[in-house]
């Protein structure tokens, strides 16, 4: 069964940095592209970045553009997210998420599976 | 960016309630849609794709329609671990965005 396991979330001080990484399994990770969703507390959820099977393509959301990198190693299948200028509105649960393509020419994708998230505090 | 707007906000029902809820786009989506449930503390959970696809293991009590920019979940008969939250999420762009959320409480 597919498994996404989250790790390196904690506490960081404003302007500090975090690398978060997401080990998958169940699936032959190689073949799909991956995304990194965040839920700030008591709040709804927000897409963050997604990386395509290869690495090839990325896309952020802009209040993350040029301060977080989405990165993938196939041969360990793993996904990160290094996050730099983080701020307090970065505090959430960071999910690493598997995306599913659909649409005419399959470059369109859902989410399909969820890790369990890994809390991100921004706090001095 | 596509806008994602759900109602209501908050729903009160109880156990056999036939519940709705609606998910309006700020511009054609086509049919790209999915659901999501959260339950508290939870990761969210997809339930249907592409506007009105059941995802595998989903309970057929789960239904989906709409296209465009109008779009509609609903529980049929709602049981108890169907109360949570949930989400629409248009996936028409590479700029996903998420409606604000239903949470659907105990009446």
């Amino acid at each position: 069964q597919v498994q996404l396991v989250e790790s390196g979330g904690g506490v960081v001080q404003p302007g500090g940095s975090l690398r978060l990484s997401c080990a998958a399994s169940g699936f032959i990770f190689s073949n799909y592209g991956m995304q990194w969703v965040r839920q700030a507390p008591g709040k709804g959820l927000e897409w963050v970045a997604f990386i395509r099977y290869d690495g090839g393509s990325k896309d952020y959301a802009d209040s993350m553009k040029g301060r977080f990198t989405i990165a993938r190693e196939n041969s360990k299948n793993t996904l990160y997210l290094q996050m730099n200028s983080l701020t307090v509105e970065d505090t959430a649960v960071y999910y690493c998420v598997k995306a599913k393509r659909d649409g005419p020419t399959g470059d369109l994708y859902y989410f399909d599976y969820w890790g369990q998230g890994t809390l991100v505090t921004v706090s001095s | 960016d596509i806008q994602m707007t759900q109602s209501p906000s908050t729903l009160s029902a109880s156990v056999g309630d036939r519940v709705t809820i609606t998910c309006r786009a700020s511009q054609s989506i086509s049919t790209w849609l999915a659901w999501y449930q959260q339950k508290s503390g939870k990761a969210p959970n997809l339930l249907i794709y592409r506007a009105s696809s059941l995802q595998t293991g989903v309970p057929s009590r789960f239904s989906a329609s709409g296209s465009g920019t109008e779009f509609t979940l609903t529980i049929s008969s709602l049981q108890p671990d169907d109360f949570a939250t949930y989400y629409c999420q248009q996936y028409n762009t590479y700029s996903w965005t998420f409606g604000q959320g239903t949470k659907v409480e105990i009446k």
